[in-house]
């Protein structure tokens, strides 16, 4: 597609609940990130794939969070017992350079999915 | 761990007025990064500043990176509604660190 897809767009979990985000990343790009925005912050980085190797998970807040990209395209993001802390907007971006972060191509980023955990 | 705040946290002015965007931190970074996202949406770059003290003009948007590359400034003349939104900035802490670190975000309202 044209954008980075992501589903749901919203997610309201029992706690305790396990979820799963999806991603659909720009078809050819390398790149993809998943960060994590609370309200009224910034976005905070989770873990970044190349393709479908996870070369970084040091965002990632407990081992209740998993991501994984087993074909280097779609990502999933996973989370276990969810907990009200976990409450927040899940951003995925892509890019088609491994360097996204220093030149004007950038990051391409999803719209979210708003998790809220009651 | 690298923070970046910017300042002000929010911003309401009217349309035809100037303002400025602040982003500073303590640490260096190899590129800079601002970004305008919408209620609902994900950011969306604007543009990617790399040489200490590099100018870059956008329309009525000039985006300046402090020459030490541990701050930048966001400054928007003639402010339109359509200004209106959260700015970010983001920094890369050095090259072929993909991972972006995020300003506290700047979240600014032109009244019309």
């Amino acid at each position: 597609g044209a954008g980075v897809s992501q589903s749901p767009r919203y997610k309201v979990a029992k706690r305790g609940q396990d979820v799963a985000l999806r991603c659909d990343p720009i078809s050819g790009h390398v790149s993809l990130f998943w960060y994590q925005q609370a309200l009224g912050q910034g976005p905070e980085f989770l873990t970044y794939f190349q393709n479908e190797a996870q070369l970084d998970k040091s965002g990632l807040p407990s081992d209740r969070f998993f991501a994984e990209r087993p074909e280097g395209s779609v990502s999933t993001l996973k989370i276990q017992r969810t907990q009200q802390e976990d409450s927040a907007v899940y951003l995925c971006a892509s890019s088609l350079v491994l360097s996204p972060g220093t030149g004007n191509s950038g990051y391409t980023f999803g719209s979210g999915t708003r998790l809220t955990v009651v | 761990t690298q923070l970046l705040e910017q300042s002000p946290q929010f911003l309401s002015i009217q349309e035809g007025e100037n303002l400025t965007v602040y982003c500073n931190s303590s640490s260096v970074f190899s590129s800079l990064q601002w970004y305008r996202q919408e209620p609902g949406e994900g950011p969306v770059l604007l543009v990617t500043v790399v040489t200490g003290g590099e100018v870059k003009k956008l329309k009525r948007l000039t985006f300046q990176f402090g020459d030490a590359r541990k701050d930048s400034s966001l400054h928007i003349t003639a402010a339109q509604p359509g200004d209106t939104g959260l700015y970010l900035c983001a920094g890369v802490p050095y090259f072929g660190n993909e991972k972006l670190t995020f300003g506290t975000g700047t979240r600014l309202t032109i009244i019309p």
